[in-house]
């Protein structure tokens, strides 16, 4: 069975700083799509970033980077500049591309707290 | 048009009781997921429809767990016999379609509360 681990439970950045959010995860399928999901307290989760394991080009979304080594089976996140608004728990995500199986698999998080 | 949305928000429950939560998906799209958020844990699948047939349920803990959809657009998740340990977030997703590289949209959650 695939399984997600956030090794970093909370971190902390400055504003304006750089922070690196960690995520590996344990699979024997070759193909599957990854994500980093952003759950604001008290607030619905959205989708920060998603990766195809196929794409070797890491993804990007505006501040948002991640750093995807598909042989050490590692996704990290990482947050440029970060923002007040970043604050968050930031889960990784894991879907497999076969079947009719398109549940996600998460990690059980990483408390982002952003000081100002 | 609007995002997932779920209802109640927040519910409290004696054990023993039955409870129903509501969800509503995006208009138009086809695949719902139920998921369960324990408290400081990562969400964990439950179970998930595509239109009005229940495509996997092996995430449902016990057999007091039920969901159905029954027109392919409005999803209903209902516990009997309510236990303290049910006491989570249940949040519902969906996607357009039916493939598996389609995004998953959150609605809000229910908090469900079992005294």
């Amino acid at each position: 069975a695939q399984t997600v681990t956030q090794s970093q439970p909370e971190m902390s950045v400055q504003e304006a700083e750089t922070v690196t959010l960690s995520c590996t995860y344990d699979t024997s399928e070759s193909d599957y799509y990854l994500f980093w999901y952003k759950q604001p307290p008290s607030r619905q989760m959205i989708l920060v970033i998603r990766q195809e394991a196929y794409k070797q080009q890491n993804a990007t979304e505006n501040r948002f980077s991640v750093n995807f080594q598909k042989a050490a089976k590692s996704f990290s996140l990482k947050i440029s500049d970060s923002q007040l608004g970043d604050a968050a728990m930031y889960f990784c995500a894991y879907k497999g591309y076969g079947g009719s199986q398109g549940n996600l698999i998460f990690g059980k998080g990483t408390k982002l707290s952003v000081k100002p | 048009g609007a995002g997932v949305s779920q209802s109640p928000r927040y519910k409290v429950a004696k054990r023993g009781q039955d409870v129903a939560l509501r969800c509503d998906p995006i208009s138009g799209h086809v695949s719902l997921f139920w998921y369960q958020q324990a408290l400081g844990q990562g969400p964990e699948f439950l179970t998930y429809f595509q239109n009005e047939a229940q495509l996997d349920k092996s995430g449902l803990p016990s057999d007091r767990f039920f969901a159905e959809r029954p027109e392919g657009s409005v999803s209903t998740l209902k516990i009997q016999r309510t236990q303290q340990e049910d006491s989570a977030v249940y949040l519902c997703a969906s996607s357009l379609g039916q493939g598996n590289q389609e995004t998953q949209y959150f609605g809000p959650g229910t908090r469900l509360l079992v005294l």
